[in-house]
């Protein structure tokens, strides 16, 4: 059963600040990441992918992966209130997502103004 | 251009019932997938389709579900007889070859089952 894990949450954090979010996946042989997000009665919506360890940036996000900790993570600098919303990390066996993915069952992030 | 077209956005229906729920993917992308959405069990995949093929479909929770694809334009999901544990959202998405893009999600058909 290959499992995609994420704190619940919520996550509160006031805006401006930074906040992280996290991910563990138990598939080794995973190849590709992503983080959704998703807001309160919509649909999910692609905001990071990433295929290699390290670091990759897009404007206030950031994602980054530990193959060997078999950990991802997403952080987002200078919190809006409009980045409230659920942030679903999923997973892929193969190098995209024109195969199956597992998503995690999200994590909930408030900022507060 | 338009995206993934789900129909319809939200179903009531009684127990025993049939239930058929409807997707169009967008245009040119020739990967089609079911989930299901629940506080909680999270987005899980039921089944998706390569070329219009079922690739995988041991998401697909008993017999009662079925999906078909009959071209590369549309698909169905059905449910019959539909159950009150079958209440959910459910999202069809679809991606193109290019596997750097991202699957994009239709906006979801909310289903109950009374």
């Amino acid at each position: 059963q290959k499992e995609v894990e994420q704190n619940s949450g919520p996550l509160s954090v006031p805006e401006g600040a930074i906040a992280s979010l996290n991910c563990t996946y138990s598939d080794r042989g995973s190849q590709s990441f992503f983080w959704y997000r998703q807001y309160s009665g919509k649909s999910p919506e692609l905001i990071m992918f990433i295929y290699s360890n390290g670091d990759k940036e897009d404007g206030r996000f950031t994602a980054q992966l530990n193959k060997a900790s078999q950990y991802v993570s997403l952080l987002i600098r200078d919190s809006q209130p409009s980045d409230s919303a659920t942030y679903l990390c999923a997973v892929s066996h193969s190098g995209g997502s024109n195969y199956k993915l597992t998503f995690g069952k999200g994590t909930l992030l408030t900022v507060n103004p | 251009d338009a995206g993934v077209i789900q129909s319809p956005r939200h179903e009531v229906t009684e127990m025993g019932q049939e239930v058929t729920l409807r997707c169009k993917p967008i245009s040119g992308h020739n990967s089609l997938f079911w989930y299901r959405q629940t506080m909680m069990r999270g987005l899980e995949l039921l089944i998706y389709f390569n070329n219009n093929v079922p690739i995988d479909d041991s998401g697909m929770p008993e017999d009662r579900f079925s999906a078909k694809m009959p071209n590369a334009s549309f698909s169905t999901l059905k449910i019959q007889p539909s159950e009150p544990r079958d209440s959910a959202v459910y999202f069809c998405a679809s991606v193109g070859t290019n596997s750097n893009q991202p699957q994009h999600f239709g906006d979801g058909t909310r289903l109950s089952i009374l």
